[in-house]
């Protein structure tokens, strides 16, 4: 059975910092890993789809790497401002099936 | 656009009592999701539908059943509600099965049962 884990549960850094989410899972053979934002009482928000075939995907301050032969992958935030403040959830996605597999998140507090 | 809509948005039950969480997506998607989010416990599935007229369990489907009533609408039925389905719930949509898309979710609807 296919677990996805996200440490720290929490993380907060001062406003302007570069940071790093985490995300890792048990087993490798996915089809695709997708990274949502959420915010408090909202819905979760698709921010980057990493394909397995691909190594890394980027989109304007945002960029996530997949290695799926150490079942990693990371979600770097540049320039990070207060409107990041949100938590982050990864999810891995099996082949065969549509059935994603949630991480428990990162709550991400930026201080102004 | 609207998206994912959920209806309702809050509701507050007895334990027996049934309801129907509706969900509706005017993207012309093919696949729907239903989701229930426990704290500490993350995101986990409870039914999806591949196509209209298809449906197929998730992670914990006990106590739910479903309806693809169209390829616009899928909705979620309790039919004897209990304390442990206090939850928030969450319905979402992708294009298809196939191609890598992201799935795109509605604003949930909070469930407590007393």
């Amino acid at each position: 059975k296919q677990e996805v884990t996200q440490i720290p549960a929490a993380l907060s850094v001062p406003e302007g910092e570069n940071l790093v989410l985490n995300c890792s899972f048990t087993d490798s053979a996915i089809y695709n890993l997708q990274w949502f934002r959420q915010d408090p009482g909202k819905g979760l928000t698709s921010l980057l789809l990493i394909q397995s075939s691909q190594r890394e995907q980027t989109s304007g301050r945002l960029n996530a790497s997949l290695d799926k032969s150490s079942g990693r992958s990371t979600l770097y935030i540049a320039a990070s401002q207060p409107g990041d403040s949100a938590t982050y959830l990864c999810a891995v996605r099996p082949f065969g099936n549509e059935k994603l597999t949630f991480g428990t998140g990162t709550r991400l507090t930026i201080i102004p | 656009n609207a998206g994912v809509t959920q209806t309702p948005k809050f509701q507050v039950l007895k334990t027996g009592q049934s309801m129907t969480l509706q969900c509706a997506q005017d993207m012309n998607h093919n696949s729907m999701y239903w989701y229930r989010q426990d704290p500490g416990m993350g995101l986990r599935l409870i039914y999806y539908s591949a196509s209209e007229g298809t449906t197929d369990k998730g992670e914990v489907p006990n106590g739910y059943n479903v309806s693809r009533l169209n390829k616009r609408e899928f909705s979620l039925r309790l039919e004897s509600a209990a304390p442990s389905q206090t939850s928030v719930y969450f319905c979402a949509s992708s294009g298809d099965g196939v191609s890598n898309q992201p799935q795109h979710f509605g604003d949930g609807t909070r469930l407590s049962i007393l």
